[in-house]
């Protein structure tokens, strides 16, 4: 299975500041037929359904604020939030998708400072 | 918008099967650009995937749970299943159903999930 360790595990940013999530993956995650890394990202709040925020590493999803971007290639990545706002609060998990079983990371805690 | 919710019951003995359903609106589970999808998270620990189901009956399921999950689908309700047999505590977390697109099996819509105990 293909492991996903996400750092850190929890995060405290201050309103309006930048907040950036990691993802490693214990194997490349790069496509060499369609050069595609198959990462996701999604948001999870408190007695709500997770929400796709990110898909091929950096695709935002539609709907998705331009505040949150995704980056990196191969077995690192990253979600950024460029200036954090209060709905933000939230868990977010990075999942593979290049092979079964999908796996996620563990979950990185945002808060506010 | 698609909307998926989870129901069945909340409590499960040990040894005994837990059995759920997702109820799809505002879309089709016939629909051949999904798959249908369980998700469980154990409390205080991170998101596991189950298995998938496409609306022809293919099956995914992962390596772990394989021996001891079914997902079906029923097409005429609107509706796929799963079954987990022979439960544990270990068993005991949060289910989701969850739509996956074909061509990058992402989860875009997530049922709110429903907490499965299982205990005596």
């Amino acid at each position: 299975d293909i492991v996903l360790t996400q750092s850190p595990d929890s995060l405290a940013v201050s309103l309006g500041e930048r907040a950036t999530i990691n993802c490693k993956s214990s194997q490349s995650l790069l496509s060499s037929s369609n050069s595609k890394d198959y990462l996701a990202w999604y948001q999870h709040k408190p007695g709500q359904p997770p929400k796709l925020l990110i898909h091929w590493a950096s695709t935002r999803e539609s709907g998705v604020p331009d505040r949150f971007s995704g980056s990196g290639s191969g077995t690192d990545f990253s979600l950024t939030i460029s200036s954090l706002q209060a709905e933000d609060v939230a868990v977010y998990y990075c999942q593979q998708y290049y092979s079964t079983p999908f796996t996620f990371g563990q979950g990185t805690k945002l808060e506010i400072k | 918008q698609v909307q998926l919710q989870e129901s069945g019951p909340g409590l499960v003995k040990p040894a005994e099967t837990l059995s759920l359903t997702c109820t799809v609106s505002g879309g089709s589970v016939s629909s051949g650009y999904y798959y249908w999808s369980w998700i469980r998270q154990p409390p205080g620990k991170g998101l596991e995937w189950i298995g998938y189901i496409y609306y022809s009956g293919i099956t995914k399921y992962n390596p772990s749970l394989k021996s001891r999950v079914t997902i079906a689908v029923e097409m005429s309700k609107n509706q796929f299943s799963l079954k987990l047999s022979s439960v544990t505590a270990a068993d005991t977390a949060v289910y989701h159903c969850a739509r996956v697109r074909t061509g990058g099996d992402v989860f875009d819509f997530w049922g709110q999930g429903t907490l499965v105990t299982v205990s005596s």
